[in-house]
């Protein structure tokens, strides 16, 4: 059974356009992660979600806004994209915002051209 | 800030070799460690957890260990295999609860 699962799994939209990537998890984890990976394979956390509320806020450009229907489901939103939002965007989960290991999503590959 | 440094980035041994992969960290305040597996276009897959007061944690042929007062971890990959042919990464968890990683080690076990 699948722990975290993201869709789309592979995103290719031109610039300005507006996308959505969803996130699940089935673990019944509290916290929620959006990480981005760039073409030099850093990773970097962009925001993190406790039971629906925003807990960490990376220094992301507002056109990224995640949005938690419910403490499974952590979704980003991106407006007006640009090219270098490019990259592939990972979703994880851990039991809570403390001393849990975080578990990882499949990812997203995201191409703006 | 917290800056967590992997070196070498690509390392190449032939297989059934005992291997080694370094992480350190700067800030020894920290929450926990992990070591984490990244298939080429596949997500992360966990290996292992030590929390801050623990010194080693061990899963079949993976060992790692955390020395926090030096800021650094070792990953211990017994009798290697092609399988294990992958990048790891190491992470960080500071008091700020945010996960740093390193920029990983390409590991490639030849036949």
């Amino acid at each position: 059974d699948t722990a975290v699962s993201q869709t789309p799994k592979y995103l290719v939209t031109q610039m300005g356009n507006d996308k959505s990537i969803k996130c699940e998890q089935n673990l019944g984890h509290d916290t929620m992660y959006w990480y981005k990976q760039d073409s030099k394979k850093f990773l970097k956390i962009m925001f993190s979600y406790n039971n629906k509320e925003l807990i960490i806020n990376e220094t992301v450009p507002n056109r990224f806004s995640p949005k938690s229907p419910d403490k499974a489901h952590l979704n980003l939103h991106i407006n007006s994209l640009e090219l270098g939002d490019s990259a592939v965007y990972f979703c994880a989960s851990s039991q809570d915002h403390g001393y849990n290991e975080q578990f990882f999503g499949p990812g997203t590959r995201l191409t703006v051209l | 800030k917290q800056e967590v440094t992997q070196i070498p980035a690509a390392l190449s041994v032939p297989e059934g070799e005992n291997l080694v992969l370094n992480c350190s960290f700067t800030d020894s305040a920290i929450y926990n460690l992990q070591w984490f597996r990244q298939d080429p276009g596949k997500g992360l897959t966990s290996l292992l957890l030590i929390q801050s007061s623990q010194r080693e944690q061990t899963s079949g042929r993976l060992n790692a260990s955390l020395d926090k007062s030096s800021g650094r971890s070792t990953l211990y990959i017994a009798a290697s295999q092609p399988g294990d042919s992958a990048t790891y990464l190491c992470a960080v968890k500071g008091a700020n609860s945010k996960l740093t990683f390193g920029k990983g080690i390409t590991l490639s076990v030849r036949p």
